[in-house]
C-alpha cells in the first residue's frame, strides 16, 4: 500500500513570498489533516478534511493560510505572504472514515529567510 | 479543549536500560491515546494506541503503555531499550473530531 506523498521536500523563500505543498493521501482514506510542527515542538493541526469539506480549520491562520481539497482527494496548502515564524515542517496525514489511527507523510520543511 | 504534557524533553540512556516516557492529558471526556515514533530522517509512526478495553496496551517494537484514567496520563514504557530506538516520541490524543492534539516530544538517545 502507497503511503502518503507530499511535495516538496524542502523549500527556501524569503519573506512576503508565497509557497504552496501538495499532499497526496493514501487511497480510500476519505479524511486528510494537514499539520504545521515548528522544530522542537509537537505537530499542531492547521486544517482537517472530511471528503472535500472542511471539518475543522479554527487554528488555521486564515488571514495568510488557505488550503483546498479539490475532489475530495489530493490536497494543496498555501501561505501567503510567509513570515519568519512560519518555517516549520508542515506534516499531511490521513485515515480512513471513522477510523482514528492517521498515516503521516514525510513532510515539506519550509525555511523562510 | 484538550492539551497533552510530556514532562521529559531529553532522555539519554544506555543499552538494555528500561524505558519510561511520561504523558499526561487533560480532558474530561472520551479520549483515544496514542504514541507516535519518528526516528532519525523518517516519517511519524504508530507505535501504540488505546481505544477502551485492557488499560495496558502492547505496541510494536517490544513497547507497551499504561492507561491510568484516575491520573489522566499514558505513560511509554520499554524493559530493555536499544540503540535503533533512538527516536523522538509523541504522545497525542484524539477525540470527537478525530484530530490529534499532540504533547512537544521526547527525543530518546541510546548509547551503545
Amino acid at each position: 500500500e502507497a503511503g502518503v506523498a507530499q511535495s516538496p521536500r524542502y523549500k527556501i523563500i524569503e519573506k512576503r513570498q508565497s509557497v504552496a505543498f501538495w499532499c497526496n493521501p493514501i487511497s480510500g482514506h476519505a479524511t486528510l489533516y494537514w499539520y504545521q510542527q515548528i522544530l522542537g515542538q509537537g505537530p499542531k493541526l492547521l486544517i482537517q478534511f472530511q471528503n472535500n469539506g472542511v471539518v475543522d480549520d479554527s487554528q488555521l491562520p486564515k488571514d495568510r493560510f488557505s488550503a483546498e481539497r479539490l475532489k475530495g482527494v489530493d490536497s494543496t496548502l498555501k501561505i501567503q505572504p510567509a513570515k519568519l515564524e512560519d518555517s516549520a515542517v508542515y506534516l499531511c496525514a490521513s485515515s480512513q472514515p471513522g477510523i482514528y489511527e492517521q498515516y503521516f507523510g514525510p513532510g515539506t520543511r519550509l525555511t523562510v529567510t | 479543549a484538550q492539551s497533552v504534557s510530556q514532562h521529559n524533553h531529553h532522555v539519554i540512556l544506555s543499552e538494555a536500560a528500561s524505558l519510561e516516557l511520561g504523558c499526561n492529558y487533560s480532558y474530561g471526556g472520551t479520549v483515544n491515546l496514542f504514541w507516535y515514533v519518528q526516528y532519525p530522517g523518517q516519517h511519524l509512526q504508530l507505535l501504540l494506541k488505546y481505544f477502551s478495553g485492557d488499560p495496558l496496551v502492547k505496541g510494536i517494537k517490544g513497547f507497551e503503555a499504561e492507561f491510568i484514567k484516575s491520573k489522566f496520563s499514558f505513560n511509554l514504557r520499554k524493559p530493555s531499550v536499544q540503540w535503533s530506538d533512538t527516536a523522538e516520541y509523541f504522545c497525542a490524543v484524539a477525540t470527537g473530531r478525530r484530530a490529534l492534539t499532540f504533547g512537544s516530544g521526547t527525543r530518546l538517545q541510546v548509547q551503545p
